[in-house]
């Protein structure tokens, strides 16, 4: 079975842009996750959908959102980019049956 | 306090010596435990996870849980250099988000 897929794995971007990111879950898994990685405040939780509904969001401001297809497959935007933006962004996949959730490989986004 | 917390290291051992990591959370509701094992560069991998008080085996890993002490553990036998990450503890408490610590530098040293 393939495993989370992330693209892209490598984003530059400017202060002020705005940038979307794509999470691909295992075939059959409903639920994604995303978080922030950094190294100062490690994993940081986003937000969760399941079924195309955010289920679960923390604490982050409005300038990050996301959604979720009718696949599965979700994505993420950040607008008005800032440079803590900066930051290894993951997504991660789980099924209805377990809580065990998957991690993709990352997109590290940098922002000048 | 932080919800999860989790000594940053980095914890040196030896090769072959026992490793222990430790971690300590918040949320007294909390039904799921997990470890995480982070390369360099890379995601984190699933190494184990826990659910009931006591202890769980699984090749040389070990997680214990202690509810009432609100902490778990892993235990690693037999510590290679290729054992060498961070490794994350992972708790999904009441609010049904999985919180996670800020990692435990592991380095074992041949």
């Amino acid at each position: 079975k393939a495993g989370v897929t992330q693209t892209p794995r490598y984003l530059i971007k400017t202060r002020g842009q705005q940038v979307t990111l794509s999470c691909s879950p295992i075939s059959g898994h409903r639920s994604v996750s995303w978080y922030q990685q950094t190294p100062g405040q490690g994993l940081q939780f986003l937000f969760e959908y399941f079924s195309e509904t955010q289920r679960n969001k923390g604490n982050f401001p409005g300038r990050f959102s996301g959604r979720q297809f009718s696949n599965s497959r979700s994505e993420m935007n950040v607008s008005t980019l800032e440079l803590g933006d900066s930051a290894l962004y993951l997504c991660a996949s789980s099924s209805v049956a377990e809580e065990t959730q998957y991690f993709g490989p990352g997109t590290r986004l940098l922002v000048l | 306090q932080k919800e999860v917390e989790q000594n940053s290291g980095p914890l040196s051992v030896p090769e072959g010596a026992i490793a222990s990591l430790n971690c300590t959370y918040s949320d007294r509701g909390s039904q799921s435990f997990f470890w995480y094992r982070q390369y360099s560069g890379k995601s984190p991998e699933l190494i184990m996870s826990i659910y009931s008080n006591g202890d769980k085996e699984d090749g040389r890993f070990t997680a214990q849980l202690n509810k009432a002490s609100q902490y778990v553990s892993l235990l690693i036998r037999d510590s290679q250099p290729s054992d060498s990450a961070t490794y994350l503890c992972a708790v999904n408490g009441a609010t049904d988000k999985l919180i996670f610590g800020t990692g435990t530098r592991l380095q074992v040293f041949p």
